[in-house]
């Protein structure tokens, strides 16, 4: 079946420095892709939609210029955490949804731990 | 806004008992509602979805009824396995029907880990 899979799994990285994590969807395109965080015990909370090509669509509240997002190809998003900082440790988690002639339905991946220290 | 309440884990269960993980939520309109399941290292599964009140949606042995009078879609399984150990999600998505694993936007719950030992 279809695979959303992200990279890395786990990163640590020191305050000040960026990451990122990449989001494929290794056997379908996706037109839009979603990016998730969620800290301990909280919600899965929506960070941003993307759509390949155009500009990401960020929720209220969170910072575009502090967490990019880039989706250049049907099969790749990328979720760029520039300046980190502690409170940037989280969990983050991709979808990818696949086209109306492909059941148009979304798949995750695995999620990413970021760690800031 | 749309919200989604599940009750806090961990819960730990013997092999062969019965599950009850509630969910409710609040939400304009009539949302589509949906179980996820998470296996340690793999991403979000869709467990099961109902689309409309009273629907019931079942998958593996779990099922869920979507129930509008008191806004609840609490997942039940008459006998769990320790494969049934994992993270498991109830969300709802706001766009109509006819979308296969969800709309646009998915509002969580914040997840309920379940272990079941033997």
């Amino acid at each position: 079946g279809a695979v959303v899979s992200q990279h890395p799994s786990w990163v640590i990285c020191k305050s000040g420095t960026s990451v990122k994590i990449e989001c494929r969807s290794l056997d379908f395109q996706a037109t839009t892709m979603f990016w998730y965080r969620q800290f301990p015990k909280q919600s899965l909370m929506l960070m941003a939609t993307s759509n390949e090509g155009s500009k990401a669509t960020y929720e209220q509240g969170v910072e575009k210029d502090k967490f990019l997002i880039n989706h250049a190809s049907l099969t790749l998003s990328t979720l760029t955490v520039t300046s980190a900082h502690p409170e940037d440790s989280s969990f983050y988690i991709c979808s990818a949804r696949s086209g109306q002639y492909s059941g148009n339905t979304i798949y995750f991946g695995e999620g990413s731990w970021l760690t800031v220290v | 806004g749309d919200s989604v309440t599940q009750m806090e884990g961990p819960v730990t269960l013997s092999e062969e008992a019965f599950l009850t993980i509630n969910c409710t939520y609040t939400a304009t309109g009539y949302p589509s509602l949906f179980w996820y399941v998470q296996y340690p290292g793999e991403g979000l599964q869709l467990l099961l979805k109902a689309t409309k009140a009273d629907d019931k949606g079942s998958n593996k042995g779990f099922e869920a009824t979507y129930r509008k009078e008191t806004t609840s879609f609490h997942l039940e399984k008459g006998s769990v396995q320790v494969s049934d150990s994992a993270v498991y999600f109830c969300a709802l998505s706001d766009v109509p029907t006819g979308l296969t694993g969800g709309g646009n936007k998915l509002t969580f719950g914040t997840g309920t880990q379940l272990k079941v030992e033997l």
